[in-house]
């Protein structure tokens, strides 16, 4: 089943304690990405990459590093997670970015730091 | 002004009735756009996408005006089962923005 998968679905961390958050896909997709949704803002782009060693900033990338040395894994790094962090965090992969290429979500990741 | 504006809601409506939502854009240079459907906290799936001549797909009709910059979603007979949030996107070079979508709930 082609499918986009995060792990942990749910994590409940301290403020300054390191964590990452999976997200791998097995569609063979080039473009990936990293968004947080919070109420009354919306989804906004944290990081994206365009393929493997490819990343680029979004528009809320402070805070955050990602990685891509595989083209199915893009893995999200909360180096010192503080409590503005907490959000709802989706990852999502498309064929690449060309006009009508569709994004594929992850189920997300509910992030509580306290 | 955000890059894409969408009226949050909630809609309330009755079963059977036509909703329309508009979304608009300020990016006049953006390339496609698309409405994705999220129920409550699950992750986004795509609706419908946008093209300059306007589409349909069963209930649900999509126009895009460029030289407005706004696209709207139209729902005919509406179903319990559409309640959900709505979101416009808009996608330019190498840049995708959400809406903040508008929700929707149909009342029997």
């Amino acid at each position: 089943e082609a499918q986009v998968t995060q792990n942990p679905r749910y994590l409940i961390t301290v403020t300054g304690k390191k964590l990452t958050v999976t997200c791998s896909q097995n569609m063979n997709h080039e473009y990936m990405s990293w968004y947080r949704q919070d109420p009354g803002l919306g989804l906004r782009q944290i990081y994206y990459s365009m393929n493997v060693e490819v990343t680029d900033k979004g528009d809320v990338p402070e805070g955050y590093k990602v990685s891509r040395k595989e083209k199915r894994n893009f893995p999200l790094i909360l180096e010192s997670p503080s409590p503005n962090q907490t959000s709802l965090y989706f990852c999502a992969s498309s064929s690449g970015l060309a006009d009508y290429n569709e994004q594929f979500f992850g189920p997300g990741t509910r992030l509580t730091v306290l | 002004r955000k890059e894409v504006e969408q009226d949050p809601g909630p809609f309330n409506v009755p079963e059977g009735a036509t909703v329309a939502f508009n979304c608009t854009y300020s990016n006049s240079a953006s390339q496609s756009f698309f409405w994705y459907r999220q129920d409550c906290r699950k992750e986004p799936k795509l609706l419908m996408s946008v093209y300059s001549s306007g589409n349909e797909d069963g209930r649900f009709t999509a126009q895009l005006n460029r030289a407005s910059q706004y696209i709207s979603l139209l729902i005919r007979d509406s179903k319990l089962s559409d309640s959900a949030t709505y979101l416009c996107v808009v996608k330019g070079y190498q840049k995708v923005t959400f809406g903040i979508g508008t929700k929707l709930q149909v009342i029997p």
